[in-house]
This record gives structure tokens, sequence and C-alpha cells, in this order.
């Protein structure tokens, strides 16, 4: 499994853009990146996903490196229900499981 | 869609005692995963199923460690006997097949155990 370095915490306010870091220098080729999400007290809900194109959907975009050692999940508009742990995970075609690293503590303020 | 359903969603049990958690995935979904969050190691995936085999338990820690799932619609994670540093929050998530990118993965909302 490719290891990802985040950072622990970052902050936002309210209705700002926020662009969370992810380093995969060790991705191999077949994975894709995946994003997923843990708000408080709840499990992780999946963000977004992709291969080398950048991609948008309703709740974010996803920046990834021309190299693809490194992406960027951007939160167009943060809201303080986007207060959560970010996890970055490359994750390969033919695997079928989800291995967490320790993500980044986002904070919202109003 | 109700999600993936999870009980009981707080447990409070003794030393010694036996922990029943239950889990039900989303209809249609092949793949059962069962995943264990603490503050000092975070989410760690325990065992996961495909078609009600079990593929993968290497992340069971040890031998009071059991899960099992006798239909697609059910699955428990048993500890017997249980211990205080078993005490976390059990995740059970389901997905489907079909997507090359990898399929989402849902999750349900945990069940809280604490063991004293």
């Amino acid at each position: 499994d490719a290891k990802t370095t985040q950072p622990n915490s970052m902050e936002s306010n309210e209705e700002e853009p926020v662009h969370l870091p992810c380093n995969h220098s060790t991705i191999s080729g077949t994975d894709y990146i995946h994003w997923y999400r843990q708000l408080p007290s709840q499990g992780p809900e999946y963000v977004i996903h992709g291969l080398t194109s950048n991609v948008n959907n309703r709740m974010a975009s996803l920046a990834i490196a021309e190299d693809r050692k490194s992406s960027t999940l951007i939160l167009h508009r943060a809201t303080l229900r986007d207060a959560a742990v970010y996890y970055c995970i490359p994750r390969s075609y033919n695997t079928d499981k989800l291995i967490f690293g320790t993500g980044t503590r986002l904070q919202v303020f109003p | 869609d109700a999600g993936v359903i999870q009980s009981p969603r707080h447990e409070v049990t003794e030393m010694g005692q036996e922990v029943t958690l239950r889990c039900k995935p989303i209809s249609g979904h092949d793949y059962l995963f069962w995943y264990r969050q603490t503050m000092m190691r975070g989410l760690e995936l325990l065992i996961y199923f495909n078609n009600n085999v079990p593929i993968d338990d290497s992340g069971m820690p040890e031998d009071r460690f059991s899960a099992k799932m006798p239909n697609a619609s059910f699955s428990t994670l048993k500890i017997q006997p249980s211990e205080p540093r078993d005490s976390a929050v059990y995740f059970c998530a389901s997905s489907g097949t079909g997507a090359f990118s990898g399929n989402t993965i849902y999750f349900g909302e945990g069940s809280w155990l604490t063991v004293v």
C-alpha cells in the first residue's frame, strides 16, 4: 500500500475555500486516489476519487499533480458541516479494501 | 435506502463478558468490512467478506475476536472474553462490485464499546 502524508490539522473560516493536501510519492500506476471524510461521531463517508485528471462532484474537487505524487482536495466554500477528519487513500483498482491513515482534522470557524 | 445498520449503538460490559456486535449491510452489496477505531491506532481493518466468505482476516487482533457472515444480510463480530483494551468504536461497512476504480464503501454509524 502506498504511504500518504497529510497535515495533522488545518483551519478555515466559513465560506472560504479550503485546500487539503496529500503526498503519496510511492503511489503505483494502478492506484486511484480516494478521499473519505469522517464527521464527528459518525462513520467515514466517501468524498471523491480520481486517477490522473482533476475531478469535480457536488461535494468537492480533486486536483491531482501531473506526476501523481500528490493531490489536493478542494472544498470551494467551507461550511461548519465540513468540519471533519479527511483521509486521502491510494487504492489499487484491484483492491477491495480501504486502508486509512491518520488524516487531516479540519476545523471550520464561523 | 436504510444504509448499513449496526447494533447495539452503545454497549458497556464488564471484563470477561462476551460481546456480540451485529451488522446488516446495504441490500445487494456483496462486500462487508469490519473496522475498529481507537485514539491510539486510528481506523483499522479487522476483516472483510466477499459473498459471505472471509477474504482477509489479518487484522483480527487475536483469537478472542471472531466474525461470521451466515448470509448476505447479516454479520456478527464477537469478542470473547472481552478486555478493557477492546474499548473502541467498531464500524461495519459494505460495498458492491463492478466499478473499476474501486466501489464506494458505505459505513454504518458504529458500535461504541466500553469494557470496564
